[in-house]
C-alpha cells in the first residue's frame, strides 16, 4: 500500500500567487482530512470530507481557501490568493469510516510564501 | 469548543531515563489517540484508548486512560534515541470523526 499521497513536498511561491496543493487517500479510505501545522498554532483541522462530501469546513481560515474532493482518490486544497502567514506545513489524512478509527496521515507539502 | 492541554511543551532526558506526556480535557472524550512525529516527518498513530480506566502498553511504551475519561498520559520507559519527537494525544469527543491534537510534547534524548 503506498500510503497517503501528497504533492507538492516543498512549494515555494510569492505573496498573492495561487497554490493548490493535492492529496490521494488510501484506496478504501472514505473519509479525507486536511490539516495546516505551524508551531504557533500546532495541527489544525481545516476541512473534512466524508464520501467526498465536505462535511466540516469550520477550521477553513478564510476564503482565500477551498478544497474540492471530485472523486474517491483525489482532493485538492487551493490557496488565492496567498499570504505569508498561510506558510506552514499542509497534512492530508485518511481514514476508513469508523468511530474512533486511526488516521493516517501524508507526508505533508511544507509551503512557504515569500 | 473541546480544549486539550498537553504537558510538558519540551522535555529533554539522558537515554535510559524515563518520560512522561499528559494530555487533559475540559469535557469527557469518547476516546483517546496517541500520535508520534518524528522531526520532519509526518504524525503516525500509535494507539487508541476507549475505556475507562485501560492501561495499553507497546514495548517500552505504557499508555493510560483515566478512570473520568478526560485525561491520559504516555509513558516510556528507559528511552532510547530512537525515540525523539513530538508526541500528541488526539481527542475525539461528541463526534466520530473531528480529532482536536494537543499541542505536543517534543522529546529529545542525549545519547
Amino acid at each position: 500500500d503506498a500510503g497517503v499521497i501528497q504533492s507538492p513536498r516543498h512549494e515555494v511561491t510569492e505573496m498573492g500567487q495561487e497554490v493548490t496543493l493535492r492529496c490521494k487517500p488510501i484506496s478504501g479510505h472514505n473519509s479525507l482530512f486536511w490539516y495546516r501545522q505551524t508551531m504557533m498554532r500546532g495541527l489544525e483541522l481545516l476541512i473534512y470530507f466524508n464520501n467526498n462530501v465536505p462535511i466540516d469546513d469550520s477550521g477553513m481560515p478564510e476564503d482565500r481557501f477551498s478544497a474540492k474532493m471530485p472523486n474517491a482518490s483525489f482532493s485538492t486544497l487551493k490557496i488565492q490568493p496567498s499570504e505569508p502567514r498561510d506558510s506552514a506545513v499542509y497534512f492530508c489524512a485518511s481514514r476508513r469510516t469508523v468511530v474512533g478509527n486511526e488516521q493516517f496521515f501524508g507526508p505533508g507539502t511544507r509551503l512557504t510564501v515569500l | 469548543g473541546q480544549q486539550v492541554m498537553q504537558i510538558p511543551q519540551y522535555q529533554h532526558v539522558q537515554e535510559g531515563e524515563d518520560f512522561t506526556t499528559y494530555c487533559n480535557s475540559s469535557t469527557t472524550l469518547s476516546n483517546i489517540q496517541w500520535y508520534k512525529q518524528r522531526p520532519g516527518g509526518h504524525p503516525v498513530f500509535l494507539i487508541q484508548l476507549v475505556k475507562s480506566g485501560e492501561v495499553k502498553k507497546q514495548k517500552r511504551l505504557t499508555f493510560q486512560f483515566g478512570e473520568a475519561k478526560k485525561n491520559s498520559s504516555l509513558h516510556i520507559t528507559a528511552t532510547q534515541t530512537t525515540d525523539v519527537g513530538t508526541y500528541f494525544c488526539a481527542l475525539s469527543g461528541g463526534s466520530n470523526y473531528k480529532l482536536t491534537f494537543g499541542k505536543g510534547t517534543l522529546l529529545t534524548v542525549n545519547p
